[in-house]
């Protein structure tokens, strides 16, 4: 079975200027999720997708981040403009309900994003 | 959300077993007890998980308290492969974000 795609893996960027990350989830895994792991620290959320709709976005800074899901499969997050404090690793994770329970999250491997 | 503390970091020599422990006194009757695992330059990864009773897999095992209020995850031998930041996450067992903490960093020794 494959994982979570991610990419790009590594991105360096100028403050103010847009980035664009990409997620593929695990095929049939209806919930999808976007985190942000700044460096020394455990990931938070940013978004929650259920299909294509979001179903938390509470964390997610709005003047600055967005994120969609066209087509319930593939995912994008971009920033415009970006701003230091953003440099981070963000990853993608996708569940699905297997039957009798909801199945742990799988992670893909992250972006590395650097802001200069 | 249910607070937890573990330790920062521990060592272990490999092939020994290694036990990590995590406190979650402010746990909820329903939430279960997951623990992931970040291996570097990796994302996180499912390791187990667990409601009151204690529970096996391929992986690991998970020793719940009585009193829920701390859990143990304990590796059989450890390998230089399980070196790793590992969470301990209560959670509702459903389609929940997971909330990490800073986990506890652990160093294998050959």
């Amino acid at each position: 079975e494959a994982g979570v795609a991610q990419s790009p893996r590594y991105k360096i960027i100028e403050k103010r200027q847009s980035v664009a990350f990409w997620c593929n989830p695990i095929s049939g895994h209806a919930t999808l999720y976007w985190y942000q792991q700044i460096l020394g620290q455990g990931p938070k959320l940013l978004i929650q997708f259920q299909n294509n709709g979001v179903v938390d976005d509470s964390q997610l800074p709005k003047d600055r981040f967005s994120a969609e899901r066209l087509k319930g499969v593939d995912s994008t997050l971009k920033i415009q403009p970006a701003k230091l404090e953003d440099s981070a690793v963000y990853l993608c994770a996708s569940s699905t309900w297997a039957g009798t329970r909801w199945m742990e999250q799988y992670f893909g491997p992250g972006t590395r994003l650097t802001v200069t | 959300d249910a607070k937890t503390t573990q330790p920062n970091s521990m060592e272990s020599n490999e092939e020994e077993p290694v036990h990590l422990p995590c406190n979650h006194s402010t746990i909820s009757g329903t939430d279960y007890i997951h623990w992931y695992r970040q291996l570097p330059s990796q994302g996180p990864e499912y390791v187990i998980h667990g409601l009151t009773s204690n529970v096996n897999n391929r992986m690991a095992s998970l020793a719940i308290a009585e009193d829920r209020k701390s859990s143990t995850l304990i590796l059989h031998r450890a390998t230089l492969r399980d070196a790793a930041v590992y969470y301990c996450i209560p959670t509702k067992h459903g389609n929940t974000p997971l909330v990490f903490g800073k986990g506890t960093r652990l160093s294998v020794i050959a």
